[in-house]
């Protein structure tokens, strides 16, 4: 099966900080590589993703960045923000869609 | 403002009881995918169906555990005999798309087991 670790575990920023979140796999299947946040005590809920045809892709002032020979990719998020603060989870996946293996998660703390 | 509804939201039950959660997913969507997130991780994959077939169940998923999308519609999940270690918010996910992997969760349901 898919091994997805990310890193770091726990990530503490100022507001307007820049924050990166790495995401490395396992599966050379994997086509499709998500972002989720999740707040707490709420469902997490997608923020961004990229297939595997693209290196690159950003959402206002959130990008995320993939390198398949690697087999990793980020979370970057510009000009942080308090209600930044959640728990972030990469979830790659392969052949079968829908079927996510969620990484551990990162807790981003933004201090005002 | 979800699509996916799940019912009940919470329940306490004592251990060897069984326990039955409700899904209610995105009405035009022909999949539907359980998940379940212990504390401090993230979720992790049970099954999923396509209409009324369930088309893959995750090693997760013990004998106790059992799953059903009668009308290809709503679909529960039943779990018997209930040990601590169910302890767990059970998630409910429709997609987001008709051929990509965006999931739309659930708020979830979330099981305490004494």
């Amino acid at each position: 099966g898919e091994n997805v670790e990310q890193h770091p575990s726990t990530l503490s920023v100022q507001e307007g900080d820049s924050a990166v979140i790495k995401c490395t796999y396992s599966d050379s299947a994997s086509n499709y590589f998500p972002w989720y946040k999740q707040e707490l005590g709420k469902r997490p809920q997608l923020i961004i993703d990229i297939r595997s045809n693209v290196g690159e892709k950003k959402d206002q002032r959130i990008a995320v960045t993939l390198n398949k020979t690697a087999k990793h990719f980020s979370l970057h998020i510009t000009e942080t923000q308090p209600e930044d603060s959640a728990v972030y989870f990469c979830a790659p996946s392969g052949t079968s869609y829908g079927k996510l293996t969620f990484g551990q998660g990162t807790i981003l703390t933004v201090h005002p | 403002d979800t699509g996916v509804s799940q019912d009940p939201r919470h329940k306490i039950t004592k251990r060897g009881q069984n326990v039955t959660f409700r899904c209610d997913p995105i009405s035009e969507h022909n999949r539907l995918y359980w998940y379940r997130q212990t504390l401090g991780q993230g979720p992790e994959f049970l099954t999923y169906f396509q209409n009324e077939a369930q088309l893959e169940k995750s090693r997760l998923l013990s004998d106790r555990f059992s799953a059903e999308r009668p009308k290809g519609s709503f679909s529960t999940l039943e779990i018997q005999r209930t040990e601590q270690g169910d302890s767990a918010m059970y998630l409910c996910a429709s997609p987001m798309g008709s051929a990509t992997g965006e999931l739309f969760f659930g708020e979830g349901s979330r099981l305490t087991v004494l």
